[in-house]
C-alpha cells in the first residue's frame, strides 16, 4: 500500500536551516508529482511546494519562495525540502503528499514537526 | 494566494445533513473544476474525501458529496455519524502551478 514517511523535523533557531525527507513506498514514485503542505499547530493547511514527477519543474508558495527548495531522488524514492533562513512563522507540521491524476492530494504522510525558536 | 473562505464551525445531529461552503475567487474556485476536500481528525493526517469538485475516491462513503456554483464550492455530508466529527478543508488549484486551501471548518456532531 502507498506509504509516505516524513523525517528530519526538530527544533531550530531562527535564521538556520533544516532539511526534511519523505520516503515513499508502495507505488511508482517516479510517476507522480509530489508536494509539501504545512500546518501550523492548531491552524489550517497551507500548500508549500510541488515538484514534477521527473524533477524538472518546481513551484513554491510566495511565503517560502527564495528560502525553501524542493528536490527528489527517484532512485531512492525520496522527496526533500531544504528550508533556509527559517522564521518563527515557519513553525508547523510538514506533510508530504502525492498528487493524484488531476490537481489533488490523494495520499499524505503523517507529518514531521518543525519548530523555529531561539 | 489568499486562503479560501470557510465557516469556522458547523454542527448537526446524528442523521442530519450539513453543508460546508468554500468561497474563493474567479482566479481559483471559479476558474477550475479542481476543488478537493479533506477530512482531518485530531492528530492525524488529512484524508481525501472529494476531488474534481464532486468525485469520491474509492472507499469514501457516498454520504459525502461535493458541488460548485460560481466561486463557491460546497461539501455536503448526509446521515451524519459520530465519526464524521473532524476538521474539513477545501482546496483549489489556483493556476500557475499553485494551490490554495481554505481556513478549515470544525464539524461537531451533537
Amino acid at each position: 500500500q502507498v506509504q509516505l514517511v516524513e523525517s528530519g523535523g526538530g527544533v531550530v533557531q531562527p535564521g538556520r536551516s533544516l532539511r526534511l525527507s519523505c520516503a515513499a513506498s508502495g507505488f511508482s514514485f517516479s510517476a507522480y508529482a509530489m508536494h509539501w503542505v504545512r500546518q501550523a499547530p492548531g491552524k489550517g493547511l497551507e500548500w508549500v511546494a510541488v515538484m514534477s514527477h521527473d524533477g524538472r519543474n518546481k513551484y513554491y508558495a510566495d511565503s517560502v519562495k527564495g528560502r525553501f527548495a524542493i528536490s527528489r531522488e527517484n532512485s531512492r524514492n525520496t522527496l526533500y525540502l531544504q528550508m533556509n533562513s527559517l522564521r518563527a512563522e515557519d513553525t508547523a507540521f510538514y506533510y508530504c503528499a502525492r498528487e493524484g491524476e488531476v490537481q489533488y492530494f490523494d495520499y499524505w504522510g503523517q507529518g514531521t514537526l518543525v519548530t523555529v525558536s531561539s | 494566494q489568499s486562503a479560501l473562505t470557510q465557516p469556522a464551525s458547523v454542527s448537526g445531529s446524528p442523521g442530519q445533513s450539513i453543508t460546508i461552503s468554500c468561497t474563493g475567487t474567479s482566479s481559483d474556485v471559479g476558474s477550475y473544476n479542481l476543488v478537493s476536500w479533506y477530512q482531518q481528525h485530531p492528530g492525524r493526517a488529512p484524508k481525501l474525501m472529494i476531488y474534481e469538485g464532486s468525485k469520491r475516491p474509492s472507499g469514501v462513503s457516498n454520504r459525502f458529496s461535493g458541488s460548485k456554483s460560481g466561486n463557491t464550492a460546497s461539501l455536503t455530508i448526509s446521515g451524519l455519524q459520530a465519526e464524521d466529527e473532524a476538521d474539513y478543508y477545501c482546496c483549489s488549484y489556483a493556476g500557475s502551478n499553485t494551490w490554495v486551501f481554505g481556513g478549515g471548518t470544525k464539524l461537531t456532531v451533537l
